[in-house]
């Protein structure tokens, strides 16, 4: 079935070190990840994404990989900064109009 | 440029009732999409309007339906509400359109709704 899962529910971090969230995804047919960042009372915001034909992906202080023999994505976040709090999501979409979100990891940022 | 915007923000209903959410969509964009996300977990998709038609639909009950305007606008009705239709429901617009892959979402910020 269709899934996209994550290892960790909550992540807390030291302001400066650098972030890795983890997330699984089961439906090999996928081709298209994106991480999205949740703050409260907030929407979805898009952060990075990456086609399946790629391994990885820099933004501006962030990564994503993408290791398809494992059906694994990671989003690194480098320079953690307390404006970094919030709760991430990986999603994928298959080659249609679905985008599919896993459950999230709330990142906190210690000062 | 302007972003996606819901209406209205909160919402209290009571069960059986009916309800309609608003949204207007990011300037250039011509799909919209609709999410409800229950309290602590991903946002699961309702329906996608392309061209004031709904071209995918997720695992909701027809009781959810909606509406595209030429404006692409659109309207997420939900009727004989339950308890568990209490969520945050997420309108994101795109200019993905039918079959085309690889675009990113826009989300509006929400509108809460509480079914009592």
């Amino acid at each position: 079935g269709e899934s996209v899962g994550l290892h960790l529910p909550t992540l807390s971090v030291q302001e400066g070190d650098n972030s890795i969230i983890n997330c699984a995804y089961s439906n090999s047919a996928s081709d298209y990840f994106i991480w999205y960042k949740q703050e409260s009372g907030k929407g979805p915001q898009f952060i990075i994404d990456i086609r399946s034909n790629m391994d990885k992906r820099q933004g501006q202080r962030v990564t994503v990989l993408l290791n398809k023999t494992v059906k694994h994505l990671s989003l690194q976040i480098a320079a953690t900064q307390p404006g970094d709090s919030a709760v991430y999501f990986c999603a994928e979409r298959t080659g249609g109009f679905k985008t599919i979100f896993g459950a999230g990891t709330r990142l906190f940022v210690k000062a | 440029e302007t972003g996606v915007t819901q209406s209205p923000t909160h919402l209290i209903k009571t069960r059986g009732q009916q309800v309609t959410l608003r949204c207007s969509s990011q300037s250039g964009h011509n799909t919209v999409s609709w999410y409800q996300q229950a309290l602590g977990q991903g946002p699961q998709f309702i329906f996608q309007y392309y061209r004031e038609e709904e071209n995918g639909r997720g695992n909701f009950p027809p009781r959810f339906s909606g509406l595209q305007f030429p404006n692409y606008s659109s309207e997420l009705n939900v009727n004989a509400l339950e308890l568990d239709d209490s969520a945050l429901y997420l309108c994101a617009s795109s200019s993905a359109g039918t079959g085309r892959n690889n675009e990113k979402l826009f989300f509006g910020s929400g509108t809460q709704l509480s079914v009592l």
